[in-house]
């Protein structure tokens, strides 16, 4: 892998339902990866940054895990809320580039009621 | 709060006319970034400063220039946009030493349009 992949590229869930992504990126020179949320009309907000392989973070509803050997992590989300409705961006950082960001696409991310 | 703010939030220029997008933070942070995202693709980083250090990635048009006049602002200069320039351009900012590299705190984007 060359690039910063995510899918599915968009995913509509009913309010309740669990859900997950993944993000794909080059294993060679891995130094982290971010996960990022964007709602419509903010900021893209952090949610995690993981380094280590195995890695597994968890905010409220929202998990997410890391394997660096194979070069994917998956994002999690439980019981899915309308308020969680938003672009999920992943990016990886490299060393030797350690303040350069590479994003993937995004998943876009509708919940209804 | 410490944030970041982009200005103006939407922006619409003609084809050819010179434009500047603003950026301020209050975070402090050494670092600060651009990024271009057209519809659909992943954001794409222009360049950034570390400190007063100016980074440009290869790939990044001539027309697009910046300008980081002290720590807490830094503008995105397009000298003559043409109609592939429109997308979102986001600025960012990062608190990294020579080592270790950190989270990205990210402002609203603005907007371009180019008429």
């Amino acid at each position: 892998i060359l690039n910063v992949e995510q899918s599915p590229q968009s995913l509509h869930v009913q309010e309740g339902d669990s859900t997950n992504f993944t993000c794909s990126f080059p294993s060679s020179n891995f130094y982290a990866l971010h996960w990022y949320r964007w709602e419509t009309a903010k900021s893209p907000e952090a949610l995690f940054v993981m380094t280590l392989n195995g890695d597994e973070k968890k905010k409220g509803r929202i998990s997410a895990t890391l394997n660096t050997k194979e070069g994917y992590s998956y994002l999690y989300i439980k019981g899915s809320q309308p308020e969680d409705s938003a672009t999920y961006l992943c990016a990886s950082q490299n060393t030797g580039t350690a303040s350069k960001l590479t994003f993937g696409t995004g998943t876009r991310l509708q919940v209804t009621l | 709060d410490a944030m970041v703010i982009q200005n103006p939030r939407y922006q619409v220029t003609q084809f050819g006319k010179p434009v500047t997008l603003s950026c301020s933070q209050t975070l402090n942070h050494n670092v600060m970034y651009w990024y271009q995202q057209k519809s659909s693709q992943a954001p794409k980083l222009l360049f950034h400063y570390y400190d007063k250090d100016f980074n440009n990635e290869a790939d990044t048009p001539d027309n697009f220039q910046s300008r980081r006049p002290n720590t807490s602002f830094c503008f995105l200069d397009i000298r003559s946009p043409g109609l592939g320039d429109a997308a979102m351009y986001l600025c960012a900012t990062s608190r990294v030493d020579r080592v270790w590299g950190n989270e990205q705190f990210f402002g609203p984007g603005t907007r371009l349009t180019v008429l």
